[in-house]
């Protein structure tokens, strides 16, 4: 069955950087697009970033460009967030998911999200 | 700020029918895709396309749309129901970029 699972959350304070880890399992990992999505507390879901198949392309949304790099490594079935300059409004469970191959910007399969806080 | 906008909270009557809308520009060109979150747990995918649901979705759960409006439908809602529901679509300009709506409470009474 498809599993992710995302890692690498924690506390960092403000302008620190930190990277995300996620590791696919259960199908054919270099096949799919793959995003990453975020929950602030309380609140509603925003969409992160995003990283074809074969790496070619990327997209970020307006508050992060410039700040995190989407990647993958296809021969370990993970996915990665670099979150560098991180700000308390980056504060969020972030949420690894693939993109379906049946309808674009559907994401079908979902992590367990890991929780990233920035503070001093 | 969303450019998908949704109704905060929504209420309906156990065994009853309730309608989720969504509305927004993109939505002429692309459909919206529609999941469920419950308290704690990371947001299952329910409709997407057309009206498609994944494998183990009850078929209680269908969707629509027309114009700028995408619509999630659950005809007699369970209790279980009861949870945020998101849509989202690719954004307005049409980039490979995901946009939600801001959610919409679901109560089943």
């Amino acid at each position: 069955q498809v599993q992710l699972v995302e890692s690498g959350g924690g506390l960092v304070k403000p302008g620190g950087s930190l990277r995300l880890s996620c590791a696919a399992s259960g199908f054919t990992f270099s096949d799919y697009y793959m995003s990453w999505i975020r929950q602030a507390p309380g609140k509603g879901l925003e969409w992160v970033s995003y990283i074809s198949s074969s790496s070619s392309y990327t997209n970020y949304a307006d508050s992060v460009k410039g700040r995190f790099t989407i990647s993958r490594d296809n021969a370990k079935n993970s996915l990665y967030l670099q979150m560098n300059s991180l700000r308390a409004e980056d504060t969020a469970v972030y949420y690894c998911a693939r993109d379906s191959m049946l309808s674009s910007e559907t994401f079908d399969y979902w992590g367990q999200g890991t929780l990233v806080t920035v503070s001093s | 700020s969303s450019e998908l906008t949704q109704d905060p909270a929504v209420s309906v009557a156990l065994g009853q029918t309730v309608r989720i809308t969504c509305q927004g520009d993109s939505l002429r060109s692309y459909y919206a895709s529609w999941y469920q979150q419950k308290p704690g747990q990371a947001p299952v995918l329910v409709i997407y396309g057309k009206n498609n649901r994944p494998s183990g979705i009850p078929d209680r759960f269908s969707g629509s749309s027309s114009g700028n409006t995408a619509s999630l439908t659950i005809t007699g809602a369970q209790a279980e129901d009861e949870a945020d529901y998101y849509c989202n679509s690719r954004d307005s300009s049409g980039n490979h970029k995901g946009v939600f709506g801001g959610g919409t409470k679901l109560t089943v009474l």
